[in-house]
């Protein structure tokens, strides 16, 4: 299995400040064939399913802000928000799809400072 | 807009098996990879497995034993059967449809229903 982790647990961050997310595979997510990092992330507010944010470690998913950002390659990627909003607190979730068993992070508590 | 929707018995006794349903509406099934996620306290987000729309399936090792996915086109639902289910299985539980980018990518999920496993 492809092990997923990330950092920090949690941050607090001002409102209109910068939030980065770290994100890491033991194993390289990059398939060298198409030059593509299967590499998802989510926002998962409380109560709430997972929303799809980020696809290839660096596509907005149609109407997310462009906040939010994503970048990467390999087995280390980061999701940044560029200027938090109160409507971003939430647990974000990194998610591999390379292999056939696709694994999520931990996730990473965002909070307002 | 496709939406999905869980639904199933909220409690489970051990050793029985849990059935859930995903109906999905807004949109058509046919075309797309259709999942089930779980996600508890101690376990994070955890792939279950998936159905195409013809009836493939694929599932999380760890589970398969156990675990039967299912699609019903005509009534655009897909189903997951759990066997012999332990309180470990306690966790909320996802449908997803897979993105058109690719089929372990979930675009678009249900909003989730609790499953407790106690006697």
């Amino acid at each position: 299995d492809i092990v997923m982790t990330q950092s920090p647990d949690s941050l607090a961050v001002s409102l209109g400040e910068r939030a980065t997310i770290n994100c890491k595979s033991s194993r390289s997510v990059l398939y060298s064939s198409n030059n593509k990092n299967y590499l998802g992330w989510y926002q998962q507010k409380p109560g709430q399913p997972p929303k799809l944010l980020i696809y290839w470690a660096s596509t907005r998913e149609s109407g997310v802000p462009d906040r939010f950002s994503g970048s990467g390659s390999g087995t280390d990627f980061t999701l940044t928000i560029s200027s938090l909003q109160a409507e971003d607190v939430a647990v974000y979730y990194c998610q591999q799809y390379y292999s056939t068993l696709p694994t999520f992070g931990p996730g990473t508590k965002v909070d307002i400072k | 807009q496709v939406q999905l929707q869980e639904s199933g018995p909220g409690l489970v006794k051990p050793s029985e098996t849990l059935s859930l349903t995903c109906t999905v509406s807004g949109g058509s099934i046919s075309g797309y990879h259709l999942n089930w996620i779980r996600q508890s306290p101690g376990q994070g987000l955890e792939w279950i497995g998936h159905i195409y729309y013809s009836g493939a399936t694929s599932y999380n090792p760890s589970l398969k034993s156990r675990v039967t996915i299912s699609v019903d086109t005509s009534k655009n639902q897909f189903s997951l059967r759990l066997a012999s289910v332990t309180p470990a299985d306690t966790a909320v539980y996802y449908c997803a449809r897979a993105s058109i980018w690719n089929d372990l990518l979930l675009d678009c999920w249900g909003q989730g229903t609790l499953v407790t496993v106690s006697p």
